[in-house]
């Protein structure tokens, strides 16, 4: 079993769709990520929940909503997507903060049509 | 802010060469962590390392080696004996220690092909 879980692994989803990402960490870490992944950019840091709480929001848009109800699972609601929005979204977890070793899983490449 | 510039969008070698990656970083702390991460095509980042910026000792691993110098701002990791294993795209990031940026910044990446 791999240390952290994201399902799906693909999504394909209609612009009027409402869909979840899942990420579930098996290392008992304090602290969970959201990363955006687009086709030759850098990745893009979403959102940051420590201990449940959420620390940062990097000025994501309203259509995607993290919800993390306890330490070890973290979900993106998406919901209203637009096109741009397709990406690898990667899901990441560390013990501590962000100067720790993040550990990540394989990602859900999301294709909005 | 901080910035992670990888000039080196693609490169190929053709199996046994070494390669170099190179990393360089902006940034106004004086303490701040360096990383390097692998992505292979199944999509997971897998960590390689990570160094304080007060340790500027060379590393090796392996195959694998990194040349921290505070003084040009790089952290370039190095692959010696290339394999086909090691294509992937190689990100470099930093993450200050204080201060408002708290993110792990990451460089837009390398991709490495490994030709048999």
């Amino acid at each position: 079993e791999t240390g952290v879980t994201q399902t799906p692994r693909h999504l394909v989803m209609g612009m009027t769709n409402k869909k979840s990402l899942k990420c579930e960490q098996h290392l008992g870490h304090n602290a969970m990520y959201w990363y955006k992944q687009s086709a030759k950019k850098p990745l893009e840091l979403m959102f940051v929940y420590n201990f449940k709480e959420q620390t940062e929001n990097n000025s994501v848009p309203s259509r995607f909503s993290p919800e993390c109800p306890n330490s070890s699972h973290l979900f993106l609601h998406l919901h209203t997507l637009q096109p741009e929005d397709s990406a690898l979204y990667l899901c990441a977890s560390s013990q501590g903060g962000e100067n720790t070793i993040q550990y990540f899983g394989a990602g859900t490449r999301l294709s909005v049509l | 802010a901080q910035k992670v510039t990888q000039a080196q969008t693609e490169i190929s070698v053709v199996e046994k060469e070494d390669v170099t990656l190179d990393c360089v970083y902006e940034t106004r702390d004086t303490t701040y962590y360096l990383f390097w991460y692998k992505q292979p095509p199944s999509g997971e980042l897998v960590f390689l390392i990570r160094r304080n910026s007060f340790d500027e000792q060379n590393e090796i691993s392996g195959r694998y080696s990194w040349n921290f110098q505070k003084s040009t701002s790089s952290f370039n990791f190095t692959i010696t004996a290339s394999q086909v294993v090691d294509s992937a795209v190689y990100f470099c990031a930093l993450s200050e220690v204080s201060g408002s940026a708290r993110q792990l910044t990451f460089g837009s990446g390398t991709q490495l092909t490994v030709l048999p």
